[in-house]
């Protein structure tokens, strides 16, 4: 079975800074990882996808995420933090057969402080 | 860009009540999701539909069913609500061409208060 296991349930940075979102995910065959991000009084939208076709996954709005295998983890960066990043982030894995669902973990809420 | 609508951004129903929650996506996406939200325990899968008439159960499917009559919709019933089914609700759709692990787009959610 798959899982994924977010650090930190509240980030806070300033704005300017790093933003650095934990996930780890545990599987006993290869993965996809997700991160999707969800706005206030929003649905989740799809931040970037690691399918193994390269180990850092670039996504949108300047994020990217390096997958790690030696350490399972599949952590979300971003050099330069800005307002507008404020949200709730969920990390999510699933197997690579065609009937894997994903399965999300529980999410961290980033807060930018000006 | 795909829409996935879901027709109630608040509902308030009283323990016992049946609720019905609605969503519409408009891009002709074979597969339906229906997940609750929940702080510190992310996003858990109720049932999902990879066609017409076409359900399967997710991870907490009790106290749940659902309906998929047309491909666009999936409607998701609480024939008799208690108030640990007070959640929030995402419906989300996604393409077949690559299987359930394929991008999913998703609406902007249910806020259901059971009281």
């Amino acid at each position: 079975a798959q899982s994924v296991t977010q650090l930190g349930s509240h980030v806070s940075v300033s704005e300017g800074a790093l933003v650095l979102l934990r996930c780890n995910y545990s599987s006993s065959v290869p993965p996809y990882l997700f991160w999707y991000v969800q706005y206030p009084n929003q649905g989740l939208q799809l931040l970037l996808k690691y399918t193994s076709a390269a180990t850092l996954v670039k996504g949108i709005n300047g994020f990217e995420a390096e997958f790690k295998k030696s350490e399972t983890s599949f952590h979300l960066t971003k050099p330069s933090a800005h307002m507008s990043d404020a949200a709730e982030y969920f990390c999510a894995v699933s197997g690579r057969s065609s009937a894997s669902k994903i399965i999300f973990g529980s999410g961290t809420r980033l807060s930018i402080r000006p | 860009d795909v829409k996935v609508t879901q027709s109630s951004r608040y509902l308030v129903k009283r323990t016992g009540e049946k609720v019905f929650l609605e969503c519409v996506q408009d891009m002709d996406h074979e597969n339906m999701f229906w997940y609750r939200q929940d702080p510190g325990l992310g996003l858990r899968l109720i049932y999902f539909s990879y066609d017409v008439k076409m359900k399967e159960k997710g991870d907490i499917p009790e106290g749940y069913s659902v309906s998929r009559e047309k491909k666009e919709r999936f409607s998701l019933i609480l024939e008799s609500t208690s108030t640990n089914q007070t959640s929030m609700y995402l419906c989300a759709s996604s393409p077949q061409l690559a299987g359930l692990n394929e991008k999913l787009f998703f609406g902007s959610g249910t806020q259901l208060s059971v009281l």
